[in-house]
């Protein structure tokens, strides 16, 4: 199953309004990342949230992280109609169960704003 | 900006032909992967290296091959291309000192008629 998934699936608000989006996991991590992607691009890397940490900023950007729940949510302050993309939030797993060596990713939460 | 690079940008290509797709990038790091994604989908990982003459297998099954000969270069080749075939190929690039951000390339849309 799915190890991080983005809710909702997809958001449409007004220029302005802010936008939450939220992001479950099932087993503990090192660290939970969030990218943004534009249609049909790359991803860019927006802000990492280590374990131990349960908040950082970075400009309109502030993501929580609470370990208890294996929840984090990213909140978009002041939403642009540049912000219109889709965001996923990748997890760093303490133990990958003999899998693959990289992020798990999930679905992504398309964001659309309003002008 | 990402100094990432993928070529093509987009591809249509008839069954059964071989492809590869390009993947470099400039910063230096070991550490590089290969990613599916099928529109308004996750990514899967299918493969990724450690460094040089490194690759190994993610966790998505994939009937491509990758190769790592410079630190720099990991193209992926399709040697008989299907229309299951068809989706997005993302190459990313890490700094291989623990899981940290991927910086991604734009991306190559493949499309098998």
């Amino acid at each position: 199953s799915q190890q991080g998934e983005e809710d909702p699936q997809a958001l449409s608000i007004q220029e302005g309004e802010n936008a939450t989006m939220n992001c479950s996991y099932k087993t503990s991590i090192n660290n939970l990342q969030w990218y943004r992607q534009n249609s049909g691009r790359g991803l860019v890397h927006l802000i990492l949230i280590r374990s131990n940490e349960r908040e950082k900023h970075s400009g309109r950007l502030r993501v929580t992280l609470d370990t208890s729940k294996k929840s984090s949510s990213l909140l978009i302050t002041a939403s642009r109609a540049a912000d219109t993309a889709s965001y996923f939030c990748a997890t760093d797993l303490v133990y990958s169960g003999g899998g693959a060596d990289g992020l798990t990713f999930g679905k992504g939460t398309h964001l659309i704003i309003q002008p | 900006e990402a100094d990432i690079y993928q070529t093509p940008r987009y591809l249509v290509i008839g069954t059964g032909k071989k492809i590869t797709l390009e993947c470099s990038q400039t910063m230096g790091h070991d550490k590089m992967y290969w990613y599916q994604q099928d529109p308004g989908m996750e990514l899967h990982l299918i493969h990724y290296s450690y460094g040089v003459n490194s690759t190994e297998k993610g966790d998505l099954s994939s009937e491509s091959t990758v190769s790592r000969i410079r630190t720099e270069h990991f193209p992926l080749t399709l040697e008989s291309a299907r229309p299951s075939h068809t989706s997005q190929y993302l190459c990313a690039s890490s700094e291989y000192k623990y899981r940290g951000p991927n910086t991604f390339g734009s991306g190559t849309r493949l499309t098998v008629v």
